[in-house]
């Protein structure tokens, strides 16, 4: 897989549910950020975790970081109808001048 | 809150001709990117900018494409000789000074170039 893959590629919950997705990624990082980007329009952060770090979390957003399995999470809790987006983690490699994104998940909230 | 600004919203353009794409980035902000999306699909890195030279660019970013930040608030991404597989949305993005790694990026919200 390439740097940056998210799992599953489609998701469809009611809202209230919690949604969950993954990122896998294959090189040293040194962070890793999660965007989220509504249609046709641009990608908006919305937290970033560091290599030393395994768990952050802001408002109904809850990030993991596993640097030994090279994988992280975004967890979001109670999810509303204003979820429905892409969403995609971003690699910030230990030895580059970029951010490399995922591919994405599509995440459908459904009232 | 201060915003990436990208212009125009839509530009579409017979294949062979030249285009280019204009980026306000954030004012404080030094370091500069285009990525860029075919539709629904991954966001590609095309290049960084950083002190007036190229820091880093992909293999997408080939001899027909060139940045330039020619006034200290532009930033633009020229594609000398558009080809079909050129439409996609292109966004501009931009970061503050990376300490540990890359800040995050704010992003424009894109132009959506069309090559016939």
């Amino acid at each position: 897989s390439q740097q940056g893959e998210e799992d599953p590629q489609a998701l469809s919950i009611q809202e209230g549910e919690n949604a969950t997705m993954n990122c896998s990624y294959k090189t040293s990082i040194n962070n890793l950020q999660w965007y989220r980007q509504n249609s046709g329009r641009g990608l908006v952060h919305l937290i970033l975790i560091r290599s030393n770090e395994r768990e952050k979390h802001s408002g109904r957003l809850r990030v993991t970081l596993d640097t030994s399995k090279k994988s992280s999470s975004l967890l979001i809790t109670a999810s509303r109808a204003a979820d429905t987006a892409s969403y995609f983690c971003a690699t910030d490699e230990a030895a580059g001048n970029k951010l490399t994104f995922g591919g994405g998940t599509r995440v459908l909230v459904k009232p | 809150e201060p915003e990436v600004t990208q212009t125009p919203s839509h530009q579409v353009t017979q294949m062979g001709q030249e285009v280019i794409l204009r980026c306000v980035p954030i004012s404080n902000h030094l370091y500069f990117y285009w990525y860029r999306q075919i539709l629904g699909q991954k966001v590609e890195f095309l290049v960084s900018f950083y002190n007036n030279e190229i820091s880093e660019k992909s293999e997408i970013f080939d001899d027909q494409f060139s940045v330039e930040r020619p006034d200290g608030s532009n930033f633009t991404l020229k594609i000398r000789s558009t080809k079909l597989e050129d439409s996609a949305m292109y966004f501009c993005a931009s970061s503050e000074k990376r300490g540990s790694g890359i800040s995050p990026l704010h992003f424009g919200n894109g132009t959506r170039l069309t090559v016939t």
